[in-house]
């Protein structure tokens, strides 16, 4: 049972567009969901995250929006470059005191130049 | 230099065979993991602890032990090596408390024939 999906599995866009990646949960306990980028051959690194409490976070030109009533977000890259190719994970955590994360099976980003 | 680093980076086992893989943080963190990534799956949780000598069972621990001896230093253990485990293995350090970041190792490719 997947807890967390992401959409599309892969997407292509042109540089300079806004790429759109989508999650959504099940488990109405999660309330905290980083963003995890992962260049080949590396391990993945947190990119941004928001918690349950806001429906908005932003850091340059990285974008979450959250909704919590229908238990989606999506991760908007504007002005996507070359650069952020890469797999983009979503993941999910509770406050249940073991601290465990549950991700999705991730989207693979490439941007043409 | 690399807080999380994993050895070693590749490995070719054979089936039944035993394999240990090894992970080193200087972060000081006290939770490590081990993740498996397949395509398709993201990244799944096999085992984790929250301090020395004592390991906790993830989503996935079939087929898998953990070890870890003290803070910096986390194995995981393959007894009896399958074609199935053949995957890539990452490991991740985070500090106490919920919305803590994970931090991953390069990650090690093990091919078992």
């Amino acid at each position: 049972q997947q807890q967390v999906r992401q959409s599309p599995q892969s997407l292509t866009v042109w540089e300079g567009e806004t790429a759109i990646l989508n999650c959504s949960y099940e488990d109405s306990t999660f309330n905290y969901f980083p963003w995890y980028q992962q260049f080949p051959g590396e391990g993945p690194a947190l990119l941004i995250s928001i918690s349950s409490v806001s429906d908005k976070k932003e850091d340059g030109r990285f974008t979450i929006f959250f909704n919590k009533r229908e238990k989606k977000l999506s991760l908007h890259i504007t002005d996507s470059q070359p650069g952020d190719s890469a797999t983009y994970f979503c993941a999910a955590s509770a406050d249940t005191g073991n601290y465990k994360y549950v991700f999705g099976a991730g989207t693979r980003l490439k941007v043409i130049a | 230099e690399a807080a999380v680093t994993q050895s070693p980076r590749s490995k070719v086992a054979v089936t039944g065979g035993k394999v240990t893989l090894s992970c080193h943080q200087t972060n000081n963190h006290d939770y490590m993991y081990w993740y498996r990534q397949d395509t398709g799956h993201g990244l799944r949780l096999i085992h984790y602890s929250y301090v020395a000598d004592s390991t906790e069972k993830g989503d996935i621990p079939d087929g898998y032990k953990a070890s870890r001896p003290s803070q910096e230093n986390f194995s995981l253990i393959l007894e009896l090596a399958s074609l199935s485990q053949t995957a890539v293995y990452f490991c991740a350090s985070s500090d106490r408390g919920a919305q803590n970041t994970l931090y991953f190792g390069a990650g090690t490719r093990l091919s078992v024939l």
